[in-house]
């Protein structure tokens, strides 16, 4: 159980459109669902905490106009990068708990977005 | 402001030695820590969870130790193998999730 599906794994797009990106709990709800960033050799950087029915929570730095986040049911968060620019290129991943005891976060398979 | 931080960037051992990887943070105070497994191109795997009040966690090769006064976490990984090879991250929840920069590990022949 506590499997979290990811959608797409890759995703090629050019420059000044805009990709979206799924993120589901197949098994459990998901009231909070986090989503990362990752470079190359780098560990995961907390981009933003999706908040089921609200506002998502930005961490500092990260522009909520570029990374839109909607988490419209207890499943399912998706991230939208809004006109992609090559520096967007990175692997995107979600997580998210089914808060069992001694259980820790589910993350997705990733997104590695290439901006051409 | 918050720190985590995994002291070896990269670790190589022979097979069937024992790994030790450290984990050390600064300005948390956490209820538990948690060690990942990632592997290249892939999301994390949650491996082991350990709490404050918990000072040992065992779970088949692995063993988590955590240490609140001294603010540190060893993951071990005992008789290693070369499909133990990844990078292992760790991570504390303090309402949200932030990771170490992880140490890769590799197990050689």
């Amino acid at each position: 159980g506590a499997v979290v599906s990811q959608h797409p794994s890759r995703v090629i797009c050019k420059s000044g459109t805009s990709v979206k990106i799924e993120c589901r709990s197949l098994d459990f709800q998901a009231t909070t669902m986090f989503w990362y960033r990752q470079f190359p050799k780098k560990s995961l950087m907390l981009m933003a905490t999706s908040n089921e029915g609200s506002k998502a929570t930005y961490e500092q730095g990260v522009e909520k106009d570029k990374f839109l986040i909607n988490h419209a049911s207890l499943t399912l968060s998706t991230l939208t990068v809004t006109s992609a620019h090559p520096e967007d290129s990175s692997f995107y991943i979600c997580s998210a708990s089914p808060r069992f005891a001694n259980y820790g976060y589910t993350f997705g398979s990733g997104t590695r977005l290439t901006v051409v | 402001s918050q720190k985590i931080e995994q002291n070896s960037e990269a670790l190589n051992i022979q097979e069937g030695k024992t790994a030790t990887l450290t984990c050390n943070y600064t300005n948390y105070s956490p209820a538990y820590l948690q060690w990942y497994r990632q592997d290249p191109g892939r999301g994390p795997v949650f491996l082991l969870l350990i709490r404050e009040n918990e000072k040992e966690k065992r779970k088949e090769r692995l063993k988590v130790t955590f240490d609140t006064t001294l603010k540190q976490s060893l993951f071990h990984i005992t008789a290693s193998q070369p499909a133990d090879s990844a990078t292992y991250l760790c991570a504390l929840d303090g309402g949200d999730m932030r990771f170490g920069a992880g140490t890769r590990l590799t197990v050689k022949p």
